[in-house]
């Protein structure tokens, strides 16, 4: 199975502050054959389902603000919020959809300091 | 405007069957571009993928959970099911339904199922 790490696992910032999250796969996630790289990442507020920010390591959901990022790839991935925003308050995941299970990262908290 | 909604029962004895299912409202199940499956969190475990299914039946399973999962497809009824056996107090969860075009880019609201006598 492939091992999802993010970190840190918290992070405080104050509004309008670049924030920064990492996630490394113990293998590759990315796909010889079409150059892409199986990594996404969700962002989870309190009693909501988590929603899909990007896929493809880098391509932005339809919808999702242009200060959200992502970068990376093979094992070391990046999301990125370029100024921080109050509604930008959740936990974030990153998950692999290269190989059989599907798995997550721990998941990050952002907080607003 | 797509939604899922998941239904089942929210309270499941030890070692029996957990039984889910998935509504689809705003789309088919039977497009041939999209997956359908179950994703579930708990505290102790985090995220975890459960299964996708396509609209002919064909399934894929977490290894992990292989041996006791069983998803379904309804097509007339716009549905698919989880039955997850021999349930213990480690599936307690918010089980999650979603849709997957390149991964899960629509969920359900989820619904906790907690094992317990």
């Amino acid at each position: 199975d492939i091992v999802m790490t993010q970190s840190p696992d918290s992070l405080a910032l104050s509004l309008g502050e670049r924030a920064t999250i990492n996630c490394r796969s113990s293998q590759s996630v990315l796909y010889s054959s079409n150059n892409k790289n199986y990594l996404g990442w969700y962002q989870q507020k309190p009693g909501q389902p988590p929603k899909l920010l990007i896929y493809w390591a880098s391509t932005r959901e339809s919808g999702v603000p242009d200060r959200f990022s992502g970068s990376g790839s093979g094992t070391d991935f990046t999301l990125t919020i370029s100024s921080l925003q109050a509604e930008d308050v959740a936990v974030y995941y990153c998950q692999q959809y290269y190989s059989s299970p599907h798995s997550f990262g721990q998941g990050t908290k952002l907080e607003i300091k | 405007q797509l939604q899922l909604q998941e239904s089942g029962p929210g309270l499941v004895k030890p070692s029996e069957t957990l039984s889910l299912t998935c509504t689809v409202s705003g789309g088919s199940i039977s497009s041939s571009s999209y997956y359908w499956g179950w994703i579930r969190q708990s505290p102790g475990k985090g995220l975890e993928w459960i299964g996708n299914l396509y609209y002919d039946g064909t399934t894929y399973y977490n290894p992990s959970l292989k041996s006791r999962v069983t998803m379904s497809v309804h097509t007339s009824e716009n549905q698919f099911s989880l039955r997850l056996s021999s349930v213990t107090a480690a599936d307690t969860a918010v089980y999650y339904c979603t849709r997957t075009m390149v991964t899960a880019d629509y969920w359900g609201q989820g619904t906790l199922v907690t094992v317990s006598s």
